[in-house]
């Protein structure tokens, strides 16, 4: 297993507005994910993000507006870029440290007003 | 298309009485089905991996198999901490990287 946290653990930002969330894990990990969590719905995957190479973004998520860094094997960040009130949702991180399955962080609630 | 869907949509019991959940997936081949247990306002708690058909995984009163289409959760005399959305998630075996394709999942209220 891992543990995972996370900061802030919630926000409320102006519209047009950056905020960028950290991710830290207890042990070194490959691939770090990040997802988001719209009110009442389930997870959608962001982005993977593996230590020295770029961020793998998935459809209908782009670079420009979810920037990811990821300069070590127990670290990454993630930033909601020049957000609207659709950005608000819970963002949470999740790393793969053994076999399959993947452990979460507690997730970072964002309101955008 | 991968896809996941879960079944019911909530899920009300009454403290000690057993039900199921249903997870129906859809992949071309499957690598790896997950159980998560999720509580409000908390990131999802992984519970089990399930492989291959046929296959059980238990853990106190939840019981979780798997056949070549679905996954069942069985929660046997529920408490009121069993409360939680339960979301289970697949891995395709077709992906050249370890995406995970999450189910809208069951929320379930266990009443004392």
């Amino acid at each position: 297993s891992a543990v995972i946290s996370q900061k802030p653990s919630r926000d409320i930002c102006q519209r047009g507005t950056s905020l960028t969330i950290q991710c830290q894990v207890d042990s070194q990990v490959t691939m770090m994910f990040w997802y988001r969590q719209q009110p009442g719905q389930s997870l959608t995957l962001i982005a993977t993000a593996n230590q020295g190479s770029e961020a793998t973004y998935e459809s209908g998520f782009v670079i420009d507006k979810f920037p990811i860094s990821r300069p070590n094997l127990t670290f990454s960040t993630l930033t909601v870029s020049n957000m609207s009130p659709e950005d608000s949702s819970i963002y949470l991180c999740s790393v793969e440290p053994g076999g399959a399955e993947q452990y979460f962080g507690p997730g970072t609630r964002l309101t955008v007003t | 298309e991968d896809q996941v869907t879960q079944s019911p949509e909530a899920l009300r019991l009454q403290e000690g009485e057993s039900s199921s959940l249903n997870c129906s997936y859809t992949v071309s081949g499957l690598r790896g089905l997950f159980w998560y247990r999720q509580d409000p306002g908390k990131g999802p708690e992984f519970l089990f991996t399930l492989y291959s058909a046929g296959e059980e995984k238990e853990k106190e009163r939840l019981k979780a198999t798997l056949t070549k289409k679905e996954s069942f959760l069985h929660i046997t005399a529920p408490k009121p901490e069993d409360s939680a959305t339960y979301l289970c998630a697949v891995q395709a075996s077709e992906t050249s990287y370890d995406k995970v394709i999450f189910g809208p999942g069951t929320s379930l209220s266990v009443i004392p």
